[in-house]
C-alpha cells in the first residue's frame, strides 16, 4: 500500500508561518487533502486537491504539492490553530485506496 | 446543511456484538460514498472501509476485512459499522465521513466504543 510520511511534531511561534510536510513516492502526481483535528473533536477538511480551501477555511491555510512532498502552510499562526494535522490521498494502485499520513502535532509556542 | 449524526458511546464486554450507526441528512444521500475511520486512543486516523448507499457496494481495508461489517439502509439514510465479537483492541473512536471525489468533506461527531471486561 502507498505510504505517507509526516513529521510527528512541528512548533511555531504565534504570528509566524508553519509548514507541515507529507512525503510519498511521486506524490506530486496525486491529489492530496489535509485535515485538522483539534482535541476532542472530529477532523475537519482544511485543504482539498492539493490547494483548494473549503468554504469557511481561512485564507491563512494553503497547500502545495510537487515531487515527493506535499506541504500544508499556515500563515500568521494563531493559538487556536494548535491541533493534529493529517494528509490523505486516494491511490488506485494501493490497497486500501484511501490512505492517511501518520499525523503531525502542531504546537503554538 | 449537510450533517452526519452518529449513535452514542458504547461500553461493551469482550465477545459481545455491536452495531453503530451514522445518519446523513441535508444532501442526496444515495450518491455519495460513506467511509468509516478508526482512531485508537492517542493515535492517528486509520481507513477502515467505505460503502456506496446507492447499491451497497462495499470496499474494506485489508486490515479490517473480516473484522467488521459495513452496511447501509438507504431508505433511512443510515450507514452502519458492526462487530460480531468485540475485542479489547477494538476500543477506539469511530468516525463516519462523506466521500466527495477522493476526500472526506463532512464528518460525523464520532462514536466512542470501549471494550472492557
Amino acid at each position: 500500500s502507498y505510504v505517507l510520511t509526516q513529521p510527528p511534531s512541528v512548533s511555531v511561534a504565534p504570528g509566524q508561518t508553519a509548514s507541515i510536510t507529507c512525503g510519498g513516492n511521486n506524490i506530486g502526481r496525486k491529489s492530496v487533502h489535509w485535515y485538522q483535528q483539534k482535541p476532542g473533536q472530529a477532523p475537519v477538511l482544511v485543504v482539498s486537491d492539493n490547494s483548494d480551501r473549503p468554504s469557511g477555511i481561512p485564507e491563512r491555510f494553503s497547500g502545495s504539492n510537487s515531487g515527493n512532498t506535499a506541504t500544508l502552510t499556515i500563515s500568521r499562526v494563531e493559538a487556536g490553530d494548535e491541533a493534529d494535522f493529517y494528509c490523505q490521498l486516494w491511490d488506485s494502485n494501493s490497497d486500501p485506496r484511501w490512505v492517511f499520513g501518520g499525523g503531525t502535532k502542531l504546537t503554538v509556542l | 446543511e449537510v450533517q452526519l449524526v452518529q449513535s452514542g458511546a458504547e461500553m461493551k464486554k469482550p465477545g459481545e456484538s455491536l452495531k453503530i450507526s451514522c445518519k446523513g441528512s441535508g444532501y442526496n444521500y444515495p450518491i455519495y460514498w460513506i467511509g468509516w475511520v478508526r482512531q485508537m486512543p492517542g493515535k492517528g486516523l486509520e481507513w477502515m472501509g467505505i460503502i456506496y448507499p446507492g447499491d451497497s457496494d462495499t470496499r474494506y481495508s485489508p486490515s479490517f476485512q473480516g473484522q467488521v461489517t459495513i452496511s447501509v439502509d438507504k431508505s433511512i439514510s443510515t450507514a452502519y459499522l458492526q462487530w460480531s465479537s468485540l475485542k479489547a483492541s477494538d476500543t477506539a473512536m469511530y468516525y463516519c465521513a462523506r466521500n466527495r471525489d477522493s476526500y472526506l468533506d463532512y464528518w460525523g461527531q464520532g462514536t466512542l466504543v470501549t471494550v472492557s471486561s
